[in-house]
Order: structure tokens, then sequence, then C-alpha cells
């Protein structure tokens, strides 16, 4: 069972670069999540999805767009990216309403 | 905005003692508390879920939830080196919502040394 499997793990891009982060679970989940993490930041929400078709902007969205593919998929792109990008990116996804939320293992993302 | 505040760190114990991690949450209408184990590199997993006031145990770990106070602890028995991460907790206080959206404090990071 893989759970919440997110590629890649590791990316350098250049200001100014597009790329898309790919995120998919298998647990059947109607929930799915964008986090960012940075060092004593804690876990930040950039975007989320309800349930399959329905996105909405979480805590820093600013720099970042979503699809919701399918329920299975939710994938985060930049669209030029920027030095502040740089970050851990990670996507969970839950059965919604208060419940747990499962991590992916982490895509590291670095901009020069 | 929805705030949730972890005791900075960091909290060194030695190995076999009680390590006490504290947490408070704005929002007095939170209904569910989670705290989240991370390891340096890699990402969260849950440790504990806790919804009502009182304790909580799981093995070697107790989650407190008072309500009343917005306070959450977790307590962390007969501590070993393995138990040396950063300890996050999250609280969902979307009411109503059907998103399960958790909102984290920065975590402190723990060190159990042998």
């Amino acid at each position: 069972n893989a759970g919440v499997t997110q590629t890649p793990k590791f990316q350098v891009l250049k200001t100014g670069q597009s790329m898309t982060l790919q995120c998919a679970q298998d647990m059947n989940h109607n929930s799915m999540y964008w986090y960012r993490q940075d060092p004593g930041m804690g876990l930040r929400l950039i975007y989320y999805s309800a349930s399959e078709g329905t996105t909405d902007k979480g805590e820093v969205p600013n720099g970042y767009n979503v699809s919701r593919l399918n329920k299975r998929e939710f994938s985060l792109r930049l669209e030029s990216a920027a030095p502040s990008q740089t970050s851990v990116y990670f996507c969970a996804s839950s059965t919604g309403q208060g419940n747990t939320i499962y991590f992916g293992e982490g895509s590291w993302l670095t901009v020069v | 905005q929805k705030e949730v505040e972890q005791n900075s760190g960091p909290l060194s114990v030695p190995e076999g003692a009680i390590a006490s991690l504290n947490c408070t949450y704005s929002d007095r209408g939170s209904q569910s508390f989670f705290w989240y184990r991370q390891y340096s590199g890699k990402s969260p997993e849950l440790i504990m879920s806790i919804y009502s006031n009182g304790d909580k145990e799981d093995g070697r770990f107790t989650a407190q939830l008072n309500k009343a106070s917005q306070y959450v602890s977790l307590l962390i028995r007969d501590s070993q080196p393995s138990d040396s991460a950063t300890y996050l907790c999250a609280v969902n206080s979307d009411r109503g919502s059907t998103l399960g959206r958790l909102y984290f404090g920065r975590g402190t990071q723990l060190t159990v040394w042998p």
C-alpha cells in the first residue's frame, strides 16, 4: 500500500522556470492538500481540495496553482519559480471531517 | 488568524525520563487535535489524535486535552533516543467543515540523550 506518493523528490529550478509537482493517493480519500515547510515556519497550507472537482486557497497560495485531476491525483504548479519558493513541499490526504491527514514523503525544491 | 503555539524548545531529556510537550490554540471551536512526529528529512507521521477532554494513552505516549484552557499536551514516558525528533501539534479549526484542514504549530525539537 503506497499511501501518498509525490514526484519528483528533488528538483533544482532556475528563477522563472515552471514545474509541476505530482501527487497521488491510493487510500480513496476525498480531501487532498499541499503544504510547504520552511525552517522555523512550520507547515503552511498552500492549497487544498475538499473533494474531486473543488480547490481552495490556503494560507500561502501566491505563486502557485493546483489541479485536482481526479479523486486520486492533486498537482501543484509553479508557473514562474522564485527563490522564495525554495522549500520542502508535502502532499497529504484525508477522508475529511477532521480526520487524520497522511503525508507523502516530500519534495525538496531549490530555486536558484 | 487561527494560531497554534508550541513551547519553543529545543527540549533535551535523558533516556528513561518523561518528556512533556505543550501546545495552545486560539480557536475555541477547535474539534480535533493531533500530534505528529517528524524525523529530520522525513515527512510527519501521526502519533496521537484526541477529540475529547481528558487523557488518551497509547503505549508510552499520553495526549492530554483541556478545551477550557485551549491546551493540548503530549507526554512521552520512558523516553528513548529513537524518540529524538520534532513534534508537531495540529488542530482542526474549521467548524462545520468537511475539509479536515489542520493548522500546525512550528514544532518542538526533542533530543533524548543516552
